[in-house]
């Protein structure tokens, strides 16, 4: 079946600009996860989703993102105004059910903000 | 809070060797998972083990857990050069909060 999909792959934008970043998750699957990774480094957990609420937004890294989650499938993430740190590999993962299982990544949006 | 570490940071070996990584946590956990990354885009599941388990295998892949060392140790087995990735150990705290990354092991296997 169908895996994790992210959109776009790719996003250059300039310094200021605001974009949108999606993710559609394997279908049925009710918990999705956001992700940041800078070149080299791990993961950082961002925000995380169980059907369309947020319980755990600690890890969004300031005001300037957002992420929103609508019937329970597709979700957008929003950064405004974006800055030149916000580059990075930003990857979205779906699980079945609770937030301990196996999670299922998408390929990953690659960010360059110039 | 960073829960698993890798270590080491990075590992090269000739094509046929073992490749050992380790994991090291700081909370009780109900499970560890090991994923598996190429070229910096989505991560892939490998294995989970759960903390009443000491060892499981899949295929070359052989996972241990010590949950009174908080450490876990993923083996490859007679490596290819396929197995160029980067490996990332995930915790889940025991509680209903999200999986916990390490910063991961890059592996290199030189053919």
């Amino acid at each position: 079946g169908a895996g994790v999909s992210q959109s776009p792959s790719n996003k250059v934008t300039e310094k200021g600009k605001d974009v949108e970043l999606r993710c559609d998750p394997i279908s049925g699957h009710t918990a999705l996860y956001w992700y940041r990774q800078s070149l080299g480094q791990g993961l950082e957990f961002l925000i995380y989703f169980q059907g369309n609420s947020a319980p755990d937004k600690s890890g969004l890294p300031s005001d300037r993102f957002s992420a929103e989650r609508t019937g329970g499938s597709v979700s957008t993430l929003t950064i405004q105004r974006t800055q030149q740190e916000d580059s990075a590999v930003y990857l979205c993962a779906s699980s079945l059910g609770p937030e301990t299982d196996t999670q299922y990544f998408g390929p990953g949006t690659r960010l360059t903000v110039l | 809070s960073q829960q698993g570490e890798e270590d080491p940071q990075a590992l090269s070996i000739q094509e046929g060797e073992n490749a050992t990584m380790n994991c090291s946590y700081k909370t009780s956990i109900n499970n560890l998972q090991w994923y598996r990354q190429n070229s910096g885009r989505g991560l892939v599941h490998l294995i989970l083990i759960r903390s009443n388990e000491r060892e499981k295998h899949s295929g070359r892949l052989r996972v241990t857990l010590d949950t009174s060392k908080k450490s876990s140790s993923l083996l490859i087995t007679a490596s290819r050069a396929a197995d160029t990735a980067s490996y990332f150990c995930a915790t889940d705290n025991s509680g209903n909060t999200p999986l916990v990354f390490g910063k991961g092991t890059r592996l290199s296997v030189i053919a």
